[in-house]
């Protein structure tokens, strides 16, 4: 089965700083999700990429897919507080489920 | 609200007990997801439904689980004889078929289980 690895677990970064997650697959990649959670909540839809290639942006938030590297990063230009939480990671499996990995902790220092 | 409705926020229970969770999917939508999250870990998938039909069980799902979705409205997630090891973050999310395969998948804000 698919297994998604996030890098790094935790990052703790200056407000203003810019940051970059990775998520890397086990397998191809066919669709990469990004949610964010805060801490004992719900997930929150970031971005979905859907072919090799694909950037996209919203707000101060930048992901790209890169299929060959399976890989797929989130990048943060110029956090804020509310860029904190913890961020995730997801892949289709088959056509019925999103498989995640385990998140990336970010706490931003002011 | 038109969103993902879950209740109860948080459950505290004793070992052995019944314990069962509600989900409210977006009205639209005919898919339903459970997933199950602890501490430090990303939400493993338990199982999924498309209108009232289950139609995949994850193997964490073990027998004292059980999902159903009359009608194919609202779900509910029943765990019988609870363990320690069941205490954690139950999520709900629904999505729609137009969506694609897998399609966004819209989460609430899921109910914490806590099995003393």
């Amino acid at each position: 089965s698919q297994e998604l690895e996030q890098s790094p677990q935790s990052l703790i970064v200056q407000e203003g700083k810019n940051l970059t997650i990775n998520c890397t697959s086990s397998k191809t990649l066919y669709g990469l999700y990004w949610y964010k959670q805060k801490y004992g909540e719900g997930l929150i839809f970031l971005m979905m990429l859907q072919k090799g290639g694909e950037e996209k942006s919203h707000e101060k938030i930048t992901a790209k897919l890169d299929e060959k590297k399976q890989q797929s990063s989130l990048h943060i230009t110029a956090s804020q507080p509310s860029h904190a939480g913890i961020y995730l990671c997801g892949a289709p499996q088959g056509a019925q489920k999103l498989v995640f990995g385990q998140g990336t902790r970010l706490t931003i220092n002011p | 609200d038109t969103g993902v409705s879950q209740n109860p926020r948080h459950k505290i229970t004793k070992r052995g007990q019944n314990v069962t969770f509600r989900c409210d999917p977006i009205s639209e939508h005919n898919r339903l997801y459970w997933y199950r999250q602890t501490l430090g870990q990303g939400p493993e998938f338990l199982t999924y439904f498309q209108n009232e039909a289950q139609l995949e069980k994850s193997r964490l799902l073990s027998d004292r689980f059980s999902a159903e979705r009359p009608k194919g409205s609202f779900s509910t997630l029943e765990i019988q004889r609870t363990e320690q090891g069941d205490s954690a973050m139950y999520l709900c999310a629904s999505s729609s078929l137009a969506g694609g395969p897998t399609g966004e998948l819209f989460f609430g804000e899921g109910s914490r289980l806590t099995v003393l």
